[in-house]
């Protein structure tokens, strides 16, 4: 089975402040992905990466930055935490098998409130 | 037009019924195509992929018409366990890992 895990489940911060979420994948896979879900909005890309130390924009990436400095470990940070990005965090992983290819695992995810 | 269009429900039904969600998407390159299951808080799991022909799990089927775009899930003898949100999931096109999350479609089984 595949295993993504969060770095924490539940996060407080205050305004300003950076935060970091991590991200490890235990099953090898090239591909990692950062959402963010909200009511209503759904899941929504901020970055992901292909490969280490390679990173794509993805739909909403303004007030995040990325780090990949090891295949398993995807890393999301909040330069300058605001309360607009108070939301449930999910990383998810995918590989490049044929007869997997494009399906995404997913974290547990993390709730930032920021205040 | 949003990319993944889901009723959002909710969608009530007693143990037992059938119940069928539906999905359209708007990129006709589009080549993927997923139901994930989502649990109140908990993050999305993939129930199954779609194939062109349609597929079958136990008591869940996925049906993908190319023409119309169209995705359909059918849940048969539905269990109190099966309620949870349905993403319809779809890849942006070739080439690309990137997915399209429906906002998905909550179902409610009662007793």
């Amino acid at each position: 089975d595949v295993k993504v895990t969060q770095s924490s489940r539940y996060l407080v911060k205050r305004t300003g402040e950076k935060v970091f979420l991590e991200c490890v994948q235990d099953m090898d896979h090239e591909n990692m992905f950062w959402y963010r879900q909200d009511p209503g909005l759904g899941l929504r890309l901020i970055y992901f990466s292909y490969d280490v130390k390679m990173k794509e924009k993805g739909d909403i990436p303004e007030g995040y930055s990325v780090s990949r400095e090891k295949k398993e470990r995807f890393s999301l940070i909040l330069e300058s935490a605001s309360t607009n990005q108070t939301s449930m965090y999910l990383c998810a992983s995918s590989g490049a098998d044929r007869g997997k290819m494009y399906e995404q695992y997913f974290g547990p995810g993390t709730r930032l409130t920021v205040t | 037009r949003k990319e993944v269009e889901q009723d959002p429900g909710p969608f009530n039904v007693p143990e037992g019924a059938t119940v069928a969600f539906n999905c359209t998407y708007s990129n006709s390159a589009s080549q993927s195509f997923f139901w994930y299951r989502q649990d109140c808080r908990k993050e999305p799991k993939l129930l199954m992929s779609v194939y062109s022909s349609g597929n079958e799990d136990g008591r869940f089927t996925a049906q993908l018409n190319r023409a119309s775009q169209y995705i359909s899930l059918l849940i048969r003898d539905s269990k109190l366990s099966d309620s949870a949100t349905y993403l319809c999931v779809v890849n942006m096109g070739p080439n690309t890992d990137k997915l399209i999350f429906g906002t998905g479609t909550r179902l409610q089984v009662f007793p």
